[in-house]
């Protein structure tokens, strides 16, 4: 199985938006409504932000919001802030195991 | 507040048995509402997802590490654990164990040397 693919990385300066998008297949994203999205900061576990799609974990600001087209996902960070800088991951079920996307650098400028 | 730490040798030779156990504190692993996941992340790279199981024994394995992954779960001691065989130095990695990728340890270096 492959990964997922996303942007190397994205950037942007404190308050703008950003979109990181999460490519897959319709064996995986695009099949199921099973996508969550991590943050991991430098030398960290990561941190489940999003579930389900569009779910966010418990304590996650509604600045963090994500959404589905078919094959692929997307997550957007509204009002970006310093600590929003991190490595991002997505991650999908695909039938009977789980995969990660290739991972996305943030960016604060 | 669920708490998970993995364990288990830092180093191990090649061809050999990579063995890790995650011991859970906070919680029961024996809720049905959960599963119990490994995910690994080489140095500089990304995450690589390994598989999980339920308290029912169900498993699930990622396609390219199912020939040599055995998770299992020891509910007397609310530990679950990994096994990975035949080890290369590709599988050096940071591996965490996770509750339904939700809460997760702080990962443990395993590094493939001989």
């Amino acid at each position: 199985q492959s990964a997922l693919t996303q942007p190397r990385s994205v950037s942007g300066s404190p308050g703008q938006s950003v979109t990181i998008s999460c490519t897959g297949t319709s064996s995986d994203v695009g099949g199921y409504d099973y996508v969550s999205w991590f943050q991991q900061h430098p030398g960290k576990a990561p941190k489940v932000m999003i579930y389900d799609v569009t779910k966010r974990a418990s304590g996650v600001p509604d600045r963090f919001s994500a959404s589905k087209s078919g094959n692929t996902a997307s997550l957007t960070i509204s009002g970006l802030q310093a600590d929003d800088e991190a490595d991002y991951y997505c991650c999908s079920y695909a039938g009977s195991y789980k995969v990660f996307g290739t991972g996305t650098t943030v960016t604060v400028l | 507040q669920v708490q998970l730490q993995e364990s288990g040798p830092g180093l191990v030779k090649p061809s050999q048995t990579l063995s890790l156990t995650c011991t859970v504190s906070g919680g029961s692993i024996s809720s049905a509402y959960y599963y119990w996941s490994w995910i690994r992340q080489p140095a500089g790279k990304g995450l690589e997802w390994i598989g999980r199981i339920y308290i029912s024994g169900n498993t699930n394995y990622s396609p390219s590490l199912e020939s040599r992954v055995t998770i299992s779960v020891d509910t007397s001691k609310n530990q679950f654990s990994l096994k990975l065989s035949s080890v290369t130095a590709t599988d050096t990695a940071v591996y965490y164990c996770t509750r339904s990728d939700n809460a997760w340890g702080q990962g443990t270096l395993v590094t493939v040397s001989a």
